[in-house]
């Protein structure tokens, strides 16, 4: 059951630049979203997360926004650095937690 | 601190065979979940434990089992492997069940079924 859908396998950017991952849900539930990061032969790694009841959170140069009505957020990571890249994972809590497929952000110098 | 330690890190089994996973939360962490994830794909909740009690259950066939130590470490079973069963057995700990919390996660077990 896809409850939580990241629809970009991938995304390229230039350093510097904005880079905005994109994740889906669909079960009204869920009151937390979080962002992972994983890097290769590593488990995923908390990046950010934000509660169904607010709309945007930000930590330096990581924000997330939350669309409860569209039921979609966003991962806005400026400026986007070369070691900012990874797979980037939206998740979706509510006694558990569900993960989308993950979005492959390179970043190029 | 010694964060989510995972054993072992690579195993070969052969079909038809069972495997036991054991994870080792943070220290003070009492909840255990499972993750398995497949190339390409983002990690599928197999189960949740919390003090010691099941608190959920993933889309996974009875195959599957898993149990929580009173030092809350965890083991995850899995009888007559299949060749789809290879994958990366991710084990995340938390202070609580919810995801206000985060999870951390472990490096994981790489299964590879022959």
């Amino acid at each position: 059951d896809q409850q939580v859908k990241q629809n970009s396998p991938s995304l390229s950017v230039q350093e510097g630049r904005i880079s905005i991952l994109n994740c889906d849900y669909t079960n009204s539930m869920f009151d937390y979203f979080l962002w992972y990061k994983k890097y290769p032969a590593e488990g995923p790694t908390f990046l950010i997360s934000i509660s169904s009841i607010k709309d945007k959170n930000e930590d330096g140069r990581f924000t997330v926004f939350l669309n409860k009505s569209a039921k979609h957020l966003s991962l806005h990571i400026v400026p986007s650095q070369p070691g900012d890249s990874a797979v980037y994972f939206c998740a979706a809590s509510a006694w558990d937690m569900r993960f989308g497929a993950g979005t492959r952000l390179t970043v190029k110098p | 601190d010694a964060g989510v330690t995972q054993s072992p890190t690579h195993l070969i089994k052969t079909r038809g065979q069972q495997v036991t996973l054991r994870c080792s939360p943070i220290s003070g962490h009492k909840s255990v979940s499972w993750y398995q994830q497949v190339l390409g794909q983002g990690p599928q909740f197999i189960f949740q434990y919390y003090e010691k009690e099941e608190r959920g259950r993933g889309n996974f066939p009875d195959r599957f089992s898993a149990r929580q130590f009173p030092n809350y470490s965890s083991e995850l079973n899995v009888n007559a492997l299949l060749l789809g069963d290879s994958a990366l057995y991710l084990c995340a700990s938390s202070l609580k069940t919810r995801g206000e919390y985060g999870y951390t996660f472990g490096s994981g077990t790489r299964l590879t079924v022959v």
